[in-house]
């Protein structure tokens, strides 16, 4: 089946630094990719829909200067945790989409943030 | 009430049980996806369907588009297949709505 990968897997940093976590389709191409963040012991919770070349689209009370996405290419998603706080710690899961005529989505294997 | 609903919330099986669990929904859908999550966190995207019925291996995965319920079955369980399963629905170019997980633990 269709693969997602995500990087990193695990990230370490300091409060008030920027995270990169990378999406990537990797045998095809992704019109749409979706961020998740999920909450230990919650089920995920949708932040933004991405559609390559266009700005995202954010969910009701995700701060969109806070969290920076970019899809650059059909095949990469980007999502940027810009002055990163404790309360930023999360499990962030991405998904992609490849446009097919059913809503076939592929999960990524997630990245756990951990600030400090 | 929410759009998308497990049951159980929680299960224990010995090894080589029968596992089932259950999802409806309210909404029109154009998919129902079944994945699971293991303890480290990592989502595998298990089943998608729209129709019918699908297996892989030990799973086995049933939807009744009328009854808007599905079905996910594990077979001669194992403790490997400790993990939580999510029921999660999607209506054609739109976000998907997940269940709220089923947690099962199978012992050895």
């Amino acid at each position: 089946g269709a693969v997602v990968s995500q990087h990193p897997s695990r990230v370490i940093c300091k409060s008030g630094t920027s995270v990169k976590i990378e999406c990537r389709s990797l045998d095809f191409q992704a019109t749409t990719m979706f961020w998740y963040r999920q909450f230990p012991k919650k089920s995920l919770m949708l932040m933004a829909t991405s559609n390559e070349g266009s700005k995202a689209t954010y969910e009701q009370g995700v701060e969109k200067d806070k969290f920076l996405i970019n899809h650059a290419s059909l095949t990469l998603s980007t999502l940027t945790v810009t002055s990163a706080h404790p309360e930023d710690s999360s499990f962030y899961i991405c998904s992609a989409r490849s446009g097919g005529g059913v809503d076939t989505q592929y999960f990524g294997p997630g990245t756990r943030l951990t600030v400090l | 009430k929410n759009e998308v609903e497990q049951s159980p919330q929680n299960l224990t099986a010995q090894e080589g049980e029968f596992i089932t669990i259950n999802c409806s929904y309210s909404v029109g859908i154009s998919a129902l996806h079944w994945l699971q999550q293991h303890p480290g966190g990592g989502i595998v995207s298990l089943f998608m369907l729209s129709s019918g019925k699908k297996k892989h291996g030990r799973l086995i995965a049933t939807i009744n588009i009328q009854e808007k319920h599905s079905s996910l079955h594990i077979t001669a369980s194992h403790p490997r297949d400790s993990a939580v399963y999510i029921c999660a629905v999607g209506a054609a170019g739109n976000k998907l709505t997940f269940g709220g997980g089923t947690r099962v633990l199978v012992k050895p």
